[in-house]
């Protein structure tokens, strides 16, 4: 049972615009959320975090926004540009451990 | 630092082989994490290790799937023997504070 879930396997945006990735998760006890980005043949590798305590996190062209109460949490990139195409993986941690819990994944393609 | 290694990066094997994936993790990281990606589920955490003793290893899907971690500077992931829905790409990560850095993943084909 997938408990982070990406529900768009893909996504396409223009330069410049706005590309909001979202995410789902069932299990009430993750207190520690984050995003990995992963291009082809290299390891995914972190982009932004947010814990449970906060509502928005921001850095640079990258914001993740979390709703507790949904469930939900987005990944907001502003302005997009092309080197940002790659696959986004969310992920989320359960409170007093370490372990991740990686989404399916959602292939974003910026389009020049 | 060198970052995460894995080895071998491509590794094509027949059903009911053994196969070994090796992992070196960055210098003075305590925790190592094995991970399989596939298209259908995503990135799956297989087995964890702290100070190299195995924390969790829930996410290991059967007894075919075994792992080590000998030392601090060294961890395997074995199938055997192994089987075409093994075919996946597998990654090594590792972390000491803060957030886990992956390795390059091996990417495994079972015949």
């Amino acid at each position: 049972d997938q408990q982070v879930k990406q529900n768009s396997p893909s996504l396409s945006v223009q330069e410049g615009r706005i590309s909001i990735l979202n995410c789902d998760y069932t299990n009430s006890m993750f207190d520690y959320f984050l995003w990995y980005k992963k291009y082809p043949a290299e390891g995914p590798t972190f982009l932004i975090s947010i814990s449970s305590i906060k509502d928005k996190n921001e850095d640079g062209r990258f914001t993740v926004f979390l709703n507790k109460s949904a469930k939900h949490l987005s990944l907001h990139i502003v302005p997009s540009q092309p080197g940002d195409s790659a696959v986004y993986f969310c992920a989320a941690s359960p409170s007093g451990t370490y372990k991740y819990i990686f989404g399916t994944g959602t292939r974003l393609k910026v389009l020049a | 630092d060198a970052g995460v290694i894995q080895s071998p990066r491509h590794e094509v094997t027949e059903m009911g082989q053994e196969v070994t994936l090796r992992c070196k993790p960055i210098s003075g990281h305590d925790y190592l994490f094995w991970y399989r990606q596939t298209m259908m589920r995503g990135l799956e955490l297989l087995i964890y290790f702290n100070n190299n003793v195995p924390i969790d290893d829930s996410g290991m899907p059967e007894d075919r799937f075994s792992a080590k971690m000998p030392n601090a500077s060294f961890s395997t992931l074995k199938i055997q023997p192994s089987e075409p829905r093994d075919s996946a790409v597998y990654f090594c990560a590792t972390r000491v504070r803060g957030e886990q850095y992956f390795g390059p993943g091996t990417r495994l084909t079972v015949t």
